[in-house]
């Protein structure tokens, strides 16, 4: 099993509806949860963080966390063609007791928003 | 990801060369991650340095990869006797103490050829 894994897509919405985009972790003591979004050929950029169970909002986007089921989201509402890109899921999981920013990411799911 | 400077941004290297990228984290972060996006794939943690330690490395491949971040200057990846293998995205990122924010540079793709 992976340790983080997501909806394989690619994923293809309509401009204004809602993507979901889903990711799954395997370890339980995992205490801190991102979402990056890439565009072809650029690096990684941070959207979204998220620590404690429920939702988080920041515009269109919304996190999701649920760590009873291991389970965090990310909507973006009102999708636009400038959201077509990779996003991906980080888990950040202390060890040993320290906290740094090692991340373990998900392959990334592709979303392409449509006119 | 503004303030966390890679260079060069693209390399070309041949089979059996070497290969260093250099990283400058952003201004008041003194903890650097690199990390490598193979084709098609994610990206994977390789090594966390601070300065003139290494503290984690346990994604660096055994052989061939070494890392560093001197008391002055950038933190530098180097990849010694290239093989095609090695061509990928190469990302460095900072963060401060906590590592609750980690900001990623504008990466360094090597090609091997």
């Amino acid at each position: 099993q992976k340790e983080v894994e997501q909806n394989s897509g690619p994923l293809s919405v309509p401009e204004g509806a809602i993507a979901s985009l889903n990711c799954t972790y395997s370890d339980r003591v995992s205490q801190s949860f991102f979402w990056y979004r890439q565009y072809s050929g650029k690096s990684p950029e941070l959207i979204m963080s998220i620590y404690s169970n429920g939702d988080k909002e920041d515009g269109r986007f919304t996190a999701q966390l649920n760590k009873a089921s291991q389970y965090v989201s990310l909507l973006i509402r009102d999708s636009q063609p400038s959201d077509s890109a990779t996003y991906l899921c980080a888990v950040k999981t202390s060890a040993g007791g320290t906290s740094y920013g090692k991340l373990t990411f998900g392959q990334g799911t592709i979303l392409t928003v449509h006119p | 990801n503004a303030g966390v400077m890679q260079n060069p941004r693209h390399l070309v290297r041949r089979r059996g060369q070497e290969a260093r990228l250099r990283c400058s984290p952003m201004k008041g972060h003194s903890h650097v991650y690199w990390y490598r996006q193979l084709p098609e794939e994610g990206l994977k943690f390789m090594v966390y340095l601070q300065k003139e330690n290494i503290i984690d490395e346990s994604g660096m491949p055994k052989e061939r990869f070494s890392a560093e971040f001197p008391k002055e200057g950038p933190s530098i990846l180097r990849i010694q006797q290239v093989v095609r293998g090695d061509s990928a995205a190469y990302f460095c990122a900072s963060s401060e103490a906590s590592g609750n924010t980690i900001y990623f540079g504008e990466g360094s793709w090597l090609t091997v050829v």
